[in-house]
């Protein structure tokens, strides 16, 4: 299994302050995904970040790659209550016996923002 | 339209009932998912179908029949389920072109087995 796993499990933070969930992963990858799900809905896709990249960026949010201890982090800055959900990592690779990709999700950080 | 739609949002339903669960997209995405979340659990992944052709079957229950008519709607049918079928059932679709890239996600059916 290339199952990611979230630490922390829970995050409760101040508003503005900046939020880092950590995510590692077992299996070699093409990509790793960050998502963000509200309460009982969705999942919305935040960012992509592929095996030959190191860190990127979009807006307020910063992902980091190591392939060598195969982990990522995800940096929010500025937190906002609005922020407050439950952010998954998710590895993609080929499917054992299939020509197809899947994403495997990690079990998941719920971040609380407090205004 | 970077929407995928699901209905019903909600569905109870006995365990000698047969439902479905449908999904839509017009992104001209060919790759077509289903997950099944539980509380405080990640999606875990059931179906996967890439070009209307079903790609992936994660030893899902036969009680679970998944159906893509064309390559814009997703269904999935379901009879004799169990109460512990009880899950948000998520549908997502990708664009099938170099490589895995993001998911677009519906909101789910919420599906309560009695």
């Amino acid at each position: 299994s290339q199952q990611g796993e979230e630490d922390p499990q829970a995050l409760s933070i101040q508003e503005g302050e900046n939020a880092t969930m950590n995510c590692s992963y077992k299996t070699s990858i093409n990509n790793l995904q960050w998502y963000r799900q509200n309460s009982g809905r969705g999942l919305v896709h935040l960012i992509l970040i592929r095996s030959n990249e190191r860190e990127k960026h979009s807006g307020r949010l910063r992902v980091t790659l190591d392939t060598s201890k195969k982990s990522s982090s995800l940096l929010i800055t500025a937190s906002r209550a609005a922020d407050t959900a439950s952010y998954f990592c998710a590895t993609a690779g080929k499917h054992s016996g299939a020509g197809s990709y899947q994403l495997t999700f990690g079990k998941g950080t719920k971040l609380s923002v407090i205004p | 339209d970077t929407e995928v739609t699901q209905t019903p949002k909600h569905l109870v339903m006995g365990m000698t009932n047969k439902k479905s669960l449908k999904c839509e997209q017009h992104m001209g995405h060919r790759a077509m998912y289903w997950y099944k979340q539980k509380a405080k659990k990640p999606p875990e992944l059931m179906f996967v179908y890439s070009y209307e052709k079903l790609s992936i079957n994660e030893s899902v229950p036969s009680r679970f029949s998944p159906e893509c008519p064309n390559s814009s709607l997703l269904n999935l049918h379901l009879h004799a389920l169990q109460p512990e079928d009880s899950a948000l059932y998520l549908c997502a679709s990708r664009y099938e072109g170099q490589g895995p890239g993001e998911q677009y996600f519906g909101p789910g059916t919420r599906l309560t087995v009695t």
